[in-house]
């Protein structure tokens, strides 16, 4: 099956500074991949939808000068978390669709992030 | 936008029970509708979905029921066993991977032996 990795699992940094998430499909190319945020004891909430090549669909209420994403290849994309405070502490998921498998997303296993 | 309702947030069972949770999606043009199940901590992991030319899906102790009418699907699941015991999350879109997941609220769902 297609397989999502997501680097680091969990991450501790200060309040301002800045945090860069990855996530990756190992066995497959994925021209979108999409980034959720899960509170505790939450559901996931879509931030944005990242495609290869070009600019990120962010949902409302997404701060895109916050949250930058990049999709620079079918295999990687990056979440880089800017300026983090302590509101910003979530669990982080990346989900990638496949072009081989068009109906399903996949899932990392999700990032940890710690703003102290 | 699409919004999606789940119910009951947490259901509590008896291994051996049947457990079913339900969920009503609002945009009807969604036509995608996967069921996922988290462990604490841990990725989503798709356990049965059920697109809208289909009115049932069964996979073993699973099966997923869709009303496209009144916009509404549940999950079943069938002689419940303590592994069982997750979050369950619902989800709708509007047809392929490619398409973003909007996630309902989640039914914490506790096995008991």
């Amino acid at each position: 099956g297609a397989v999502v990795s997501q680097h680091p699992s969990r991450v501790i940094c200060k309040s301002g500074t800045s945090v860069k998430i990855e996530c990756r499909s190992l066995d497959f190319q994925a021209t979108t991949m999409f980034w959720y945020r899960q509170f505790p004891k939450q559901s996931l909430m879509l931030m944005a939808t990242s495609n290869e090549g070009s600019k990120a669909t962010y949902e409302q209420g997404v701060e895109k000068d916050k949250f930058l994403i990049n999709h620079a290849s079918l295999t990687l994309s990056t979440l880089t978390v800017t300026s983090a405070h302590p509101e910003d502490s979530s669990f982080y998921i990346c989900s990638a669709a496949s072009l081989l498998h068009t109906d399903t997303q996949y899932f990392g296993p999700g990032t940890r992030l710690t703003v102290l | 936008g699409e919004n999606v309702e789940q119910h009951p947030s947490t259901l509590s069972v008896q291994e051996g029970d049947s457990a079913v949770i339900k969920c009503t999606y609002s945009d009807s043009a969604s036509n995608y509708f996967p069921w996922y199940k988290q462990e604490l901590g841990k990725r989503p992991q798709l356990i049965i979905d059920i697109r809208s030319n289909v009115g049932e899906k069964k996979d073993q102790r699973i099966a997923v029921t869709l009303n496209k009418t009144a916009k509404h699907f549940s999950l079943h699941i069938t002689e419940t066993q303590p592994e069982d015991s997750a979050v369950y999350f619902c989800a709708a879109s509007r047809g392929t991977g490619f398409q973003k997941l909007v996630f309902g609220t989640g039914t914490r769902l506790l096995v008991s032996p």
